[in-house]
């Protein structure tokens, strides 16, 4: 299994809070993604990495910010949480040199905003 | 519309049957193909990547067909431990982004 953790693994949060929910990879791979799994939705791209301070927005990313200041870390921040953000978030990353770019997830943060 | 699009299911299955599903994409350009599988509450796990000749991984059995815009799996002699959603996955860009079905629930009975 690809060495990814995401942390917390389960938050619940109130409405007009910041969260930040952090990625962690021992890969040392290029790309990670953050998305967003609601039910009858596939999973959505939020925001991704292509290395350490490039980062750039995916279908999804009003209301959401990213960082990325190791290539291990990958932050993904909801200044101010709103309802419509309770989802799961996975993170995942993507091998270079394949050309494939198949990914890899993390185990899953799920969010609660009440 | 949806970039991927499946057929939600679920697909009941027998034990030991075989089942075939497809998903559509509407991006011509599209350049990879997955089939990843969900189990309940957990990560999205790869599958197997689909190639333009078609490929074989043990049971599965996954066949590309770029003209008519399809993606099919195919379940062999079906086990319990099958019984999962199966995600259609497609690249678009050379980023790597990726378009996700909704998936294709199969549930496989004894």
């Amino acid at each position: 299994d690809a060495g990814i953790t995401q942390s917390p693994r389960h938050k619940v949060t109130e409405t007009g809070t910041p969260v930040t929910l952090r990625c962690h990879q021992t890969e040392n791979h290029r790309y990670m993604y953050w998305y967003r799994q609601d039910p009858g939705h596939g999973l959505r791209l939020i925001h991704y990495s292509y290395g350490v301070k490039d980062t750039d927005k995916g279908e999804v990313s009003d209301g959401y910010s990213v960082s990325r200041s190791k290539t291990e870390d990958f932050l993904l921040t909801l200044e101010s949480a709103t309802s419509s953000q309770t989802s799961v978030y996975f993170c995942a990353i993507s091998e270079e040199g394949t050309g494939t770019y198949e990914q890899y997830f993390g185990p899953g943060t799920r969010l609660t905003v009440t | 519309r949806k970039e991927v699009e499946q057929d939600p299911g679920p697909f009941n299955v027998p034990e030991g049957a075989t089942v075939a599903f497809n998903c559509t994409y509407s991006n011509s350009a599209s350049q990879s193909f997955f089939w990843y599988r969900q189990d309940c509450r957990k990560e999205p796990k790869l599958l197997m990547s689909v190639y333009s000749s078609g490929n074989e991984d043990g049971r599965f059995t996954a066949q590309l067909n770029r003209a008519s815009q399809y993606i099919s799996l195919l379940i062999r002699d079906s086990k319990l431990s099958d019984s999962a959603t199966y995600l259609c996955v497609v690249r678009t860009d050379s980023w790597g982004k990726l378009q996700f079905g909704a998936g294709t629930q199969v549930v496989v009975t004894p």
